[in-house]
């Protein structure tokens, strides 16, 4: 079973489109991450939410909106693409351990194309 | 805080060895260390927490000096499936969002 997943795995739209990425995590972990990856490989941290919390919101317009309707799930809804918003999104999701361990499982990806 | 990875790529013969660093200007819980295939998702390798330790499996190592606030991943008798990038991820406080550096580019050739 796929631990992290996300769909579609392709996107590709026009500028001023509405589009939503859905990610899903079986893995029973109370929090989840959005990443986005642009075409210079730099990840970066969008959003994260705990138990349906959204616990940091980073510096990313808001045209960009994190939903969780459940702990397993985390969507991202974006208005009004823009051609800098083609990138690789990431899901990801966590569970703290003890000792402060913990490991981050990352979902396959969705390519977002603006055209 | 992004961390500074170093170098930026490197090229290795199978069975060479390489390091991998990754530094921090602000004091860190902890280091993830993950890889990269290209059109995949990270892979997590290994976590490092505070207080200097150093971990293994197989031919891949890691240390985690709290002091200088640096991690260093050690590749050794490369193969060719190690190539990738190679991702540190650096957390200040303890299962927050992972700050990525931009990665080192490892290309194992024949």
């Amino acid at each position: 079973d796929t631990a992290v997943s996300q769909t579609p795995k392709y996107l590709v739209t026009q500028m001023g489109n509405d589009k939503s990425i859905k990610c899903e995590q079986n893995l029973g972990h109370d929090t989840m991450y959005w990443y986005k990856q642009d075409s210079k490989k730099f990840l970066k941290i969008m959003f994260s939410y705990n138990n349906k919390e959204l616990i940091i919101n980073e510096t990313v317009p808001n045209r960009f909106s994190p939903k969780s309707p459940d702990k397993a799930h985390l969507n991202l809804h974006i208005n009004s693409l823009e051609l800098g918003d083609s990138a690789v999104y990431f899901c990801a999701s966590s569970q703290e351990l003890a000792g402060g361990l913990y490991e981050q499982y990352f979902g396959p990806g969705t390519r977002l194309t603006v055209t | 805080q992004q961390p500074v990875q170093s170098p930026q790529a490197v090229i290795l013969r199978e069975g060479e060895d390489a390091v991998i660093n990754c530094s921090s200007s602000k004091a860190l819980y902890s280091v993830h260390w993950y890889r990269q295939k290209h059109g995949e998702a990270p892979v997590f390798l290994m976590i490092l927490l505070k207080g200097g330790e150093q971990k293994g499996h197989d031919k891949i190592s890691a240390s985690f000096n709290e002091k200088k606030q640096q991690s260093s991943l050690y590749l050794t008798a490369s193969q060719l499936s190690y190539s990738g990038t190679y991702f540190c991820g650096t957390d200040n406080s303890g299962n927050t969002p992972l700050v990525f550096g931009k990665g080192t580019r490892l290309s194992v050739i024949a």
